[in-house]
């Protein structure tokens, strides 16, 4: 049972590349979020889906794509990475958007220069 | 606007030592509040997860309070190991006008076991 895992787990992008951070759980869970962690602040919800083919924004979705084909994957797309989005990425999993407890992934540090 | 506030930002204590973080917030209307652990360069992991009718809840050396009525949270660490070297982050969790369930984090405290 590996849990969440996310790759890759660092990436250096040049202002304006696109690029897709991978996300995978292999609990069965409905639940998964993305996440970031800039310094000084909280996590931020950047979306969420309650199941496959649903999905719903957090609090700051702009400038990020999700997409929920499976149970198991959640990509994270960033269609024209900004420096503002310089920051370590957590995937998060749970087994509905009402249970406690959620599992974090390693994270992704994305630096975007 | 609903806030997690913890203190204090970082602290340093020595191995065996006891010692406690506390965690204020502004979150309503309150469903739980939960305690995680953050490694360097790891995701959170859960420590203990409280419900307004719980105010205290243990987890190994860890012992988590909550006083609903005053909006604070505090995590007691006992007999400190330097595996206990890691960001200590309090999450909030509301209930949203459209009735799901939403989480608002502290900033962290950050504990340094020293030998």
């Amino acid at each position: 049972n590996a849990g969440v895992t996310q790759t890759p787990k660092f990436q250096v992008l040049k202002t304006g590349q696109s690029m897709t951070l991978q996300c995978a759980q292999d609990m069965n869970h409905e639940y998964m979020s993305w996440y970031r962690q800039d310094p000084g602040m909280g996590l931020r919800l950047i979306h969420y889906s309650v199941g496959a083919g649903i999905t719903d924004q957090g609090e700051v979705p702009n400038g990020y794509n999700v997409s929920r084909s499976t149970t198991e994957d959640f990509p994270l797309r960033l269609l024209s990475a900004a420096p503002s989005q310089t920051s370590v990425y957590f995937c998060a999993s749970s087994p509905n958007q009402a249970a406690y407890e959620q599992y974090f992934g390693p994270g992704t540090r994305l630096t975007v220069t | 606007k609903n806030q997690v506030e913890q203190s204090p930002q970082s602290l340093i204590i020595l191995e065996g030592k006891n010692c406690t973080l506390q965690c204020n917030y502004t979150v309503s209307p309150f469903s739980n509040l939960r305690w995680y652990k953050q490694d360097t360069g790891r995701g959170p992991v859960s420590l203990t997860i409280m419900t307004f009718s719980e105010n205290t809840k243990s987890n190994g050396r860890y012992t988590a309070t909550l006083d609903a009525d005053t909006k604070q949270s505090s995590l007691h660490i006992t007999a400190s190991q330097l595996s206990d070297s890691a960001s200590y982050i309090c999450v909030v969790s509301f209930i949203s006008n459209f009735g799901n369930e939403k989480l608002t984090f502290g900033t962290g405290t950050r504990l340094t076991i020293i030998p």
